[in-house]
């Protein structure tokens, strides 16, 4: 069965101070894998999609980074309002678009 | 062009009633899924329409039913409300069955008493 682990549960950075988010799968055949932002009480944003190892994406002090077996959300001089809980999930080869999530991320940023 | 809309925003039930969710997907796409999401938990895949059929199907009982309709929206339904059916409901939408990526609702924060 498809699983996703994320740690930490949960980080407190200052502002400016970079640091990483780590996303481990075990899935049959990966379709994708996808890194939300989600803000208290809101939906998902959509951030990033991965499609094969070695794959790398940026959107503005964020980076993702994928390997067979992990991926990695870097986040660059982080500010107050990068804090959010980060999604991570994949998608494996079951023939619908069925998204397995971990229990993301908690990111404080403190100025 | 509008993205994932949802409605209710909030909702309070009683254990033993009925719900019904909507969905409204973003312009062009013909697939939603259904997600439930726990406090502090992960979403976790309820199931999934493509053009006005099933797709596909988690591991909730058949008290979770669906609809989608031509114009690609769609009704989660939840028969005899249990307590731990208190969630955030997301809909997420994509253009099709060949692009992957889902883009998400703003969800419907349903509270059982």
């Amino acid at each position: 069965e498809d699983q996703v682990t994320q740690s930490p549960e949960a980080l407190r950075l200052q502002e400016g101070e970079s640091s990483s988010l780590n996303c481990s799968y075990t899935v049959s055949g990966l379709r994708g894998l996808f890194w939300y932002r989600q803000d208290p009480g809101k939906g998902p944003e959509f951030l990033f999609t991965l499609y094969s190892a070695g794959e790398e994406k940026e959107k503005e002090r964020l980076k993702a980074t994928l390997t067979k077996k992990e991926s990695f959300l870097h986040i660059t001089a982080p500010k107050p309002e990068d804090s959010a809980t980060y999604l991570c999930a994949v998608q494996g080869n079951t023939g619908f678009q069925k998204l397995v999530f971990g229990t993301g991320t908690r990111l404080l940023v403190s100025p | 062009e509008t993205g994932v809309t949802q409605s209710p925003t909030h909702l309070i039930k009683t254990r033993g009633q009925q719900v019904t969710l909507r969905c409204s997907s973003q312009s062009g796409h013909n697939t939603v899924s259904w997600y439930q999401q726990a406090l502090g938990q992960g979403p976790q895949f309820i199931f999934q329409y493509y053009r006005e059929e099933e797709n596909g199907r988690g591991n909730f009982p058949p008290r979770f039913s669906g609809l989608q309709f031509p114009n690609y929206s769609s009704e989660l339904n939840v028969n005899a409300l249990e307590l731990d059916d208190s969630a955030l409901y997301l809909c997420a939408s994509s253009p099709g069955l060949q692009q992957e990526t889902q883009y998400f609702g703003p969800g419907t924060r349903l509270l059982v008493l």
